[in-house]
Order: structure tokens, then sequence, then C-alpha cells
């Protein structure tokens, strides 16, 4: 029974370039949540989604970031024209549903802007 | 702005000793807790959730939830130097949507 699965786990980009992260969710699970750990600070929740829906992305950065799940395939978190300050550890997170149920961790990709 | 607060440490314990992480949260509707473990340079696992007052134990982990001092609280019993880590609070938003996460608190046990 796979875990949640993310890749890559390890991404480098110059600045200007795009970014794209890439989320399955554990067999079973229909939400997926999308969290940004800078160093030295907290893990940030960025966006909820369900299957082609967006349900909450109050913590998206206004500019430059997007993220979908479509109907097949994995969720992606899209970061356009990255800057240095988006080199974070991107999470990705999922359940079988909202409203309290327990959340399972990716293993992340460290992304690094150089 | 809803916040959870956790002391940042480090907290030292000796092996076999309880180690006891502390975390308050700011907005009184909450109703779902969690506590999580993150290793240096890895993703949080999941150790507990929490919902009512009162204590619920797994293992060597209990997790107690005051909803009226809104404050949380993980004792881990029989410390081990692999419990060295750290230890993450996190509470549900209202909407459901999202766990607002503490900054963690990093145990160290000491063989």
């Amino acid at each position: 029974n796979a875990g949640v699965m993310q890749n890559p786990r390890h991404l480098v980009r110059r600045r200007g370039q795009e970014a794209r992260l890439r989320c399955s969710p554990m067999k079973g699970h229909s939400h997926v949540y999308w969290y940004r750990q800078l160093p030295e600070e907290g893990l940030k929740f960025m966006v909820y989604l369900q299957k082609e829906n967006i349900i909450d992305e109050s913590g998206m950065p206004k500019e430059r970031f997007s993220a979908e799940f479509p109907k097949e395939g994995p969720s992606i978190l899209r970061i356009q024209q990255v800057v240095r300050g988006d080199s974070a550890a991107y999470f990705c997170a999922s359940s079988t549903d909202r409203d309290g149920t327990e959340a399972f961790f990716g293993q992340g990709t460290r992304l690094t802007v150089v | 702005q809803k916040e959870v607060e956790q002391n940042s440490g480090p907290l030292s314990v000796p092996e076999g000793a309880i180690a006891s992480l502390n975390c308050t949260y700011s907005d009184r509707v909450s109703q779902s807790f969690f506590w999580y473990r993150q290793y240096s340079g890895k993703s949080p696992e999941l150790i507990m959730s929490i919902y009512s007052n009162g204590d619920k134990e797994d293992g060597r982990f209990t997790a107690q939830l005051n909803k009226a001092s809104q404050y949380v609280s993980l004792l881990i019993r029989d410390s081990q130097p692999s419990d060295s880590a750290t230890y993450l609070c996190a509470v549900l938003n209202q909407a459901g949507t999202a766990l607002i996460f503490g900054k963690g608190t990093t145990l160290s046990v000491s063989s």
C-alpha cells in the first residue's frame, strides 16, 4: 500500500525557470494538500484540492504559483519564473476526507533556485 | 491570524524519562488536533490525533487536550534516542481545509 508519492525528490532550477512538482495521493485518498516549509520556518498551508476542484487556495502566493488536481493523474504544483526565495521543501499530504480526517505526508520535493 | 504556539526547545531528556511537549492555539472553535514527528531532512509523520477533551493513549504516546484552556500536549513515556526529532503540533482550521502548524519543539533524548 504505497504512501503519498512525490517527485522529483530534489529539483534545481535557475532563476526565471519553471518548477513543476507532482504528487500522487495514497490509494483511496481524494483530498490533496500542499504545504511549504522554508528553512527555520514551520509548515505553511498553500492549497487544498479535490479532483478537478480547488477548494481552498488561501495560502497560495497571488502570482506565479498555481495548482491542479486533474481527473486523471497526479496533483501538480507549478511555480513560474522561480526566484531564490522559492527555495524550500514542498510537501504534499492526502486524506480520505476533510473536517479532521488524518492527513499523511509525502517525502517532499526540495526545490533549490540558483 | 489563527496561531499555534510551541516552545522551540531544545527539550533535553535522558533515555527512559518522560518527555512532555506542549502546544497552545488561538482559535477557540478548533475541534481537531494532531501531533506530527519530523526527523531532520524528512517529512512529517503523523503520531496522534485527538478530538475530545481528556487523554488519548497509543503505546508510549499520550495526547492530552483541554479545549477550555486551548492547550494540547504530548507525553512520550520511556523516551528513546530514536525519539529525538522535531514535534509539530497542528490544528485544523475552522473550515476544515487546512492544518495550522506550530514551528515545532526539538526533542533530544540522550543515552
